[in-house]
Parts: C-alpha cells; sequence; structure tokens
C-alpha cells in the first residue's frame, strides 16, 4: 500500500534560518503533491501544489522541489519566523481523488 | 478564497448518543466533499467521499452505519455520528473541492468530538 514518510515529527530552528522539511513516498505515482499548515485544533490551510512535471515552485518565502525520480517532496520557508510554528503536512493526490496525507512535521522557530 | 465551514466547533455527548456534524462551502459549490478524522499526532484519514445527490463511498474500515453521510446540496454534507462511544472521540474534519479545480481542497476549521 501506499506510504508516505516525513522525515520528522519535529523541527526546531532559530529564527531567520531556512527551515527544510522532507516528505518520501512508496507504492505511489502521484500527479501533484501538496503541502498544508497546520495549526493546533484547526484545518489544514493549502500552501503550495507542485504537479509530476514539476521541478520548483516559490511562494513568496516558500519554495517546494518534487523529484519524482527520488519520490521526494523537500518544503523550505526562508528567513523563517516564529508565526511561523505549525505542523506541515505533505499530501499526495491523482486527478478526482482524495489526498494521501503524512503525519506532518511540527516546525518551532524559536526568537 | 473557498471557504469551507464546519459547525459544530466542538462537542461532548454521552455515551450512546448521535451528533451530527455539518459542513458547509460558503462562497462556492461543492460537488465533492470529504471527511476525515485525525487522531492526536497522526495524519489525517480518510473516511469517505461524498458527491453531492449520491450516496457517500466509505473507505474500508468505516462502518457506513455508524458513520453516515448526507450530502444532499451543493454547499451542505453532514456527517452523523451514531451510537457514539468513547472510541469515537477524535477531531473530524471535511474538505470540498470546487468543479473547476479537481486537484484542490479546501479544508474546515474541524469538530473536537468527546465522547464520555
Amino acid at each position: 500500500s501506499q506510504k508516505i514518510e516525513q522525515n520528522s515529527e519535529a523541527l526546531n530552528i532559530q529564527e531567520g534560518k531556512t527551515a527544510t522539511l522532507t516528505c518520501n513516498y512508496t507504492n505511489y505515482s502521484p500527479a501533484y503533491l501538496q503541502w498544508y499548515r497546520q495549526d493546533p485544533g484547526r484545518g489544514p490551510v493549502f500552501l503550495l501544489l507542485i504537479r509530476e512535471n514539476e521541478k520548483e515552485k516559490r511562494k513568496e518565502r516558500l519554495k517546494v522541489t518534487f523529484d519524482t525520480t527520488l519520490k521526494q517532496s523537500l518544503f523550505h520557508i526562508t528567513a523563517s519566523q516564529p508565526a511561523d510554528s505549525a505542523t506541515y503536512l505533505c499530501a499526495l493526490g491523482q486527478a478526482g481523488t482524495a489526498l494521501i496525507f503524512g503525519k506532518g512535521t511540527t516546525l518551532s522557530v524559536s526568537s | 478564497g473557498a471557504v469551507v465551514s464546519q459547525h459544530p466547533s466542538w462537542v461532548i455527548c454521552k455515551s450512546g448518543t448521535s451528533v451530527k456534524i455539518e459542513c458547509r462551502s460558503l462562497d462556492f459549490q461543492a460537488t465533492t466533499m470529504f471527511w476525515y478524522r485525525q487522531f492526536p499526532k497522526q495524519s489525517l484519514m480518510l473516511m469517505a467521499t461524498s458527491n453531492e445527490g449520491s450516496k457517500a463511498t466509505y473507505e474500508q474500515g468505516v462502518e457506513k452505519d455508524k458513520f453516515l453521510i448526507n450530502h444532499a446540496s451543493l454547499t451542505l454534507s453532514t456527517l452523523t455520528v451514531t451510537s457514539a462511544h468513547p472510541e469515537d472521540s477524535s477531531f473530524y474534519i471535511c474538505s470540498a473541492r470546487a468543479p473547476q479545480t479537481t486537484d484542490t481542497q479546501y479544508f474546515g476549521p474541524g469538530t473536537r468530538l468527546t465522547v464520555l
């Protein structure tokens, strides 16, 4: 069955540094990959979508890469701020189907 | 942007009672809605896919008679947890997809269910 792994449960970094989160998957060929932010007790908020034929996507301080050969996506937050502290979820999808989510990585940015 | 609401945001009930959770798309019509359940420090687990006007499709292991889903209109889907038990306590989240954006799902804020 398909499996999604996000490299670590928790990541602690200093304000101003770049946070890099990893999402690996097996037994699946997604048409696209999405990253969401989830705050405690809240639903996920969509951040970025990257398709299988795209290598990189950027949005403000966020950057996502997608390597279908390695079956891996990297999610970067540059110039991180304490307000970026949250759980970040990786999700895989194919056209017309529901998303499959990873467990998430909880990022803590200290000032 | 697309907004999805859920009601109630939290509910506490006694074991054996039924609880209804509403999911509404506020500014778009959602042909498909999804219901997820999330336990602490776990990923979102898909429970069922709901298409307007038809029966929901349940994931393996999800009891359709226990988790009743009704998608009666293009802006409203409901999840009823029947005869709730403490093990049903969880965070329930719905999402909706608009017809023109087949890849993007917009999530509601979630409903925290606690069964005593």
